[in-house]
């Protein structure tokens, strides 16, 4: 199993609402990535867990919450948001240089469209 | 720090021209990994091709290859034979010891048949 899988593929919300967004890999990856991906633009990095402990925080507002629960699973918790938080949002995994293995692979999810209204 | 630039914003060519797109990186991690990853329209990223700091053997996957230098600092990636179905953002990404994965500006890449 080669896969990140991401929930929900879309998702629009109101400035109020409370959402999650889930990702989840079976790769025993133990760093786990949240990317921002604005229109034509690349991903920006916004938070990075390393052995399930957060490692960075790009300086991302305090109304994105991320969890890892688990190895396997990062959520990103939403919670009155801005319209100009619309972007399709990505999650990956990688085993990581610092494990020291010889060969590592970043895999992506499809990601989340979110459409904040 | 830690770079990745693609000078390229946007490259056009005609279906079966070569292309190569171009990727520098700066970090003063010694272990590090390159990436190619191909978006297209449909918004996910595809991975193309890892490279560890300490292979800089050239690969060639099919129409893919890529010309790795670390004197120079460069990943670059040609398409040979262009199609119309490799239209889409291709994005250079460094991955460093600190688990940051650094993604370029991305590079357009459009085949016209």
């Amino acid at each position: 199993d080669t896969e990140v899988t991401q929930t929900p593929k879309h998702l629009v919300m109101g400035m109020t609402n409370k959402k999650s967004l889930k990702c989840e890999q079976h790769m025993g990856h133990r760093a786990m990535y949240w990317y921002k991906q604005k229109a034509k633009k690349p991903p920006e990095l916004m938070f990075v867990y390393s052995y399930e402990k957060l490692s960075i925080n790009e300086s991302v507002p305090s109304r994105f919450s991320p969890e890892c629960p688990n190895s396997s699973l990062l959520n990103l918790h939403l919670h009155a948001l801005q319209p100009e938080d619309s972007a399709l949002y990505l999650c990956a995994s990688s085993q990581g240089p610092g494990t020291g293995r010889m060969n590592t692979e970043a895999f992506f999810g499809q990601g989340t469209r979110l459409t904040v209204v | 720090a830690q770079k990745v630039t693609q000078a390229q914003t946007e490259i056009s060519v005609v279906e079966k021209e070569d292309v190569t797109l171009d990727c520098v990186y700066e970090t003063r991690d010694t272990t590090y990994y390159l990436f190619w990853y191909k978006q297209p329209p449909s918004g996910e990223l595809v991975f193309l091709i890892r490279r560890n700091s300490f292979d800089e053997q050239n690969e060639i996957s099919g129409r893919y290859s890529w010309n790795f230098q670390k004197s120079t600092s460069s990943f670059n990636f040609t398409i040979t034979a262009s199609q119309v179905v490799d239209s889409a953002v291709y994005f250079c990404a460094l991955l460093t010891g600190a688990n940051n994965l650094f993604f370029g500006t991305g590079t357009r890449l459009t085949v016209i048949p």
